[in-house]
């Protein structure tokens, strides 16, 4: 089983509409980082939550953590054909410095 | 907004040769990444570097992979013999600092096609 799985794997929406995406993992994180890749290009920051915060918010995303389930969520509020993109969680495990990636999430908006 | 920096965005080599893939971190940053992402896989962590040394890596990075910090400014990935399976997009990241308490920041990654 693998650290970091984001659902669903694709999500088309219409422009304006809220899109949710999910991501779980497994072990005990210090923290945990959303990052969009636009198609062939780099991966480009989002937002972090520690493992001692609940929800954070920047512009028209929010973030959630609940660490008694290993879940996060992702939430594109008033989402625009911009938005499109994959979306993927990245964890930081205690005493490591590396970004452990989930399979991401294909978001797909339409205008 | 500074970035990370990555050349070429595209380099194709035949098996056998060598390859070395360059990246200017940001300027402040003193800890340094490669990671790669096989076309439809996820992005797996190689190698993290820091204070000239390499302070982390995983199964992937073996014998036939290095890093260097050659001056101030360049963070480089060399592979010694490519295989067809190192055909793959690389990345270069920095942070501030090695714990993830900020962000790593990603380059637009150089693109490798081993024939």
């Amino acid at each position: 089983s693998q650290q970091g799985e984001e659902d669903p794997q694709a999500l088309s929406i219409q422009e304006g509409e809220n899109a949710t995406m999910n991501c779980s993992y497994k072990t005990s994180i210090n923290n945990l980082q959303w990052y969009r890749q636009n198609s062939g290009r780099g991966l480009v920051h989002l937002i972090l939550i520690r493992s001692n915060e609940r929800e954070k918010h920047s512009g028209r995303l929010r973030v959630t953590l609940d660490t008694s389930k290993k879940s996060s969520s992702l939430l594109i509020t008033a989402s625009r054909a911009a938005d499109t993109a994959s979306y993927f969680c990245a964890t930081i495990l205690g005493g490591f410095q590396k970004l452990v990636f989930g399979t991401g999430t294909r978001l797909l908006v339409s205008p | 907004e500074p970035e990370v920096t990555q050349t070429p965005s595209h380099q194709v080599t035949q098996m056998g040769q060598e390859v070395i893939l360059r990246c200017v971190p940001i300027s402040n940053h003193l800890y340094f990444y490669w990671y790669r992402q096989i076309l439809g896989q996820k992005v797996e962590f190689l190698v993290s570097f820091y204070n000239n040394e390499i302070s982390e890596k995983s199964e992937i990075f073996d014998d036939q992979f290095s890093v260097e910090r050659p001056d101030g400014s360049n963070f480089t990935l060399k592979i010694r013999s490519t295989k067809l399976e190192d055909s793959a997009m690389y990345f270069c990241a920095s942070s501030e600092d090695e714990w993830g308490n900020q962000p790593q920041h990603f380059g637009d990654g150089t693109r490798l096609s081993i024939l």
